[in-house]
């Protein structure tokens, strides 16, 4: 069981192109959530997805989109990347238990120049 | 939403105690996460307290008062694979987990 995976590992993009960060769980979690993490400033949530079919906003969602198609993948999608993209992207599931705690992928480092 | 403050840094030798402090001020209080995060890695859960108390896991033990808005975790016979961040995180609802910056411990032969 792998758990959480995200791809491409690390990227450098060119501003103003377009590009999707891949995540995908196989641990039939519901809920999925997507974090940026800057220097400083910890994990921001960007958007989320309760369960399959719905996605919402969190605290810095601006220039990010997502869809969540199925249980298992929530891609995050920059339409026109800008220089303060710049950031490490986590993706991350949550069991929906009491705790309900929540499973953090790798991480994908993106670089926009 | 969330305001959540811990220290930026700690430093402690190997073999000692260091306690993490965090405060938070929320509206609708529903659980605190403690993890951990090395350096160029996820973070990776520690520990959930949502009532008053003290939970304890082996070497890290975790406290909740929510009328303080308080938590501390306690890390006890550091080692230097302790050394990393320390991320705390308050939920306010049913989902969503809001993050303190986190704290970088340093351990020290």
């Amino acid at each position: 069981i792998a758990g959480i995976t995200q791809a491409p590992t690390s990227q450098i993009l060119a501003a103003g192109r377009r590009m999707t960060l891949r995540c995908t769980q196989d641990m039939r979690h519901n809920a999925m959530y997507w974090y940026r993490q800057d220097l400083g400033l910890g994990l921001r949530l960007i958007h989320y997805s309760n369960t399959a079919g719905t996605t919402g906003k969190g605290e810095v969602p601006d220039g990010y989109s997502v869809s969540r198609a199925n249980t298992d993948d929530f891609p995050l999608t920059l339409a026109s990347a800008v220089p303060s993209q710049t950031s490490v992207y986590f993706c991350a599931s949550s069991d929906g238990r009491e705790a309900d705690t929540q499973y953090f992928g790798p991480g994908t480092r993106l670089t926009v120049l | 939403g969330q305001n959540i403050d811990q220290p930026t840094e700690m430093t402690a030798t190997e073999g000692a105690i260091v306690q993490i402090n965090c405060t938070y001020q929320t509206s609708g209080f529903n659980g605190l996460f403690w993890y951990q995060q090395h350096a160029g890695e996820a973070p990776t859960f520690l520990s959930y307290n949502v009532l008053d108390g003290l939970e304890e896991k082996g070497r890290f033990s975790s406290f909740l008062s929510r009328s303080k808005g308080y938590s501390y975790l306690l890390l006890k016979e550091l080692q230097m694979k302790d050394s990393a961040s320390y991320l705390c995180a308050v939920r306010e609802g049913d989902y969503k987990l809001s993050f303190g910056a986190g704290t970088t411990v340093t351990v020290r032969a």
